[in-house]
Formats: C-alpha cells, structure tokens, sequence
C-alpha cells in the first residue's frame, strides 16, 4: 500500500522569508514522489518530481524539494517566499512495485499563505 | 502550446439529468485520467484510460462512465448526478503510467440544482 500525509493544513509565511511544506509518505518498494500546486478554479500544476539520483531536487519557480528516505520525507522548499507563491499545494506518492495500478495517491493538501 | 482542455469550465444540470464532461488533449499522451475533487480536497481518482484500456476504481460509483474515442479526447458521462456529485472534476493526462507528471487541465466545476 502506498500513502502520503502533509500534517499541516495551513502554513503562514512572511513575504521574503524562507517557507517548507511537509510531506512524509509510505511505500513497500522505492517512492515516486511529485509535489503539484494548485491556484483557485484551476487544475494542478506540476512543479518537481523525485524518482532516483540527487536527493535535493529542483523545479519550477525556484522551488525545491529534499527527498530524505531514512525520515521518509519530502518537504518542499523555497528560499524567498513570494505572495504570488500563495495556494494550495499537494504532495502525491507512487510505490515503483505497484504494477498494474501505477495511481498516485495524493495528500490533503496544504494551503500556504505568504503574507506581504 | 500543448496542453489539456476541459469544456465546460462550468455546468450546471438538474437532479437526475445525465450530464456529460469533455476533455481534449494535444500531448498526444498515452494515458488519460479522471478525478473528482471536492471543497479543495486530494482528488479522487475515478478512472484511467491506458490507450482504449479502462482502468475502473473500485469505489467509483456505476453512475459515472467514461469513453475514448481516440486518444485526444475523453469523455465523463454521469447518468443520474446527485447532489453529492456536486464537485470540480479534472482530467489529467500522462506518457506513461508510473513515473511521469500528470498533467492537468483547468476543470470542470460542476453544480446539480
């Protein structure tokens, strides 16, 4: 079985601060693992993906992820925050061994605010 | 520019009305997917198409269905919506199954009066 949680609901950040979105998740084999963000009355957008190699993982605007198997984590990540960077924000899990079935299984989701 | 296109953003039907949702692609991608998503919940996936392969989700009701008459389009069919059919339905497509991004259109934001 394959699952994911982003224990916090709701993260506040001030405008120039640094900002995390927790993600730990659950596999019986190695993790595929995707961070997405969605804008209101839009669909989810693709930002960086981990599938093997470097453990820290670039994606788009500037965002970062640290994948981190011995946590079980995969937090994303951004230097700056920006008030544009505010929406809700969903890490999704695929277990590589779940053939036949290859769904991802997505988080509740965070909403991250950044506060000017 | 590439991209998945759902029409309508918007529709509104009756109780009971079957009502159906369409998606079109230009990835030319092999695996088209459809997910309800609920009050800015994790969306559920109902099901996936691999090629003309159907991949039914065991909890999706036999109220919704699903059609791909080729690979850029597919189609949502819900035969009788209820009021807790009421949601923002997506459609995403993918090359492969597995380890590529999914990729999403905008939705379709359903109502039942």
């Amino acid at each position: 079985a394959q699952s994911v949680a982003q224990p916090e609901d709701q993260v506040n950040v001030a405008e120039g601060n640094p900002l995390t979105v927790k993600c730990t998740y659950s596999v019986s084999g190695n993790p595929y693992l995707f961070w997405y963000v969605q804008y209101p009355n839009r669909g989810l957008q693709f930002l960086l993906k981990y599938i093997t190699g470097d453990n820290l993982v670039k994606g788009s605007y500037g965002f970062e992820a640290e994948f981190n198997k011995s946590q079980t984590s995969f937090h994303l990540k951004k230097p700056s925050a920006l008030v544009s960077d505010s929406a809700l924000y969903f890490c999704a899990v695929r277990d590589e061994t779940n053939f036949g079935n290859e769904k991802l299984t997505f988080g509740t989701g965070t909403r991250l605010t950044i506060i000017p | 520019d590439a991209m998945v296109i759902q029409n309508p953003r918007y529709q509104v039907t009756q109780f009971g009305k079957p009502v159906t949702l369409s998606c079109s692609q230009t990835l030319n991608h092999n695996v088209m997917y459809w997910y309800q998503q609920k009050s800015s919940q994790a969306p559920k996936l109902l099901f996936h198409y691999y090629d003309k392969d159907f991949n039914n989700e065991a909890d999706t009701p036999d109220n919704f269905q699903s059609r791909r008459p080729n690979t850029s389009f597919c189609f949502l069919d819900i035969r009788s919506p209820g009021l807790g059919d009421a949601a923002m339905y997506l459609c995403a497509t993918s090359r492969v199954r597995g380890n590529q991004p999914q990729h999403f259109g905008d939705g379709t934001r359903l109502s039942i009066l």
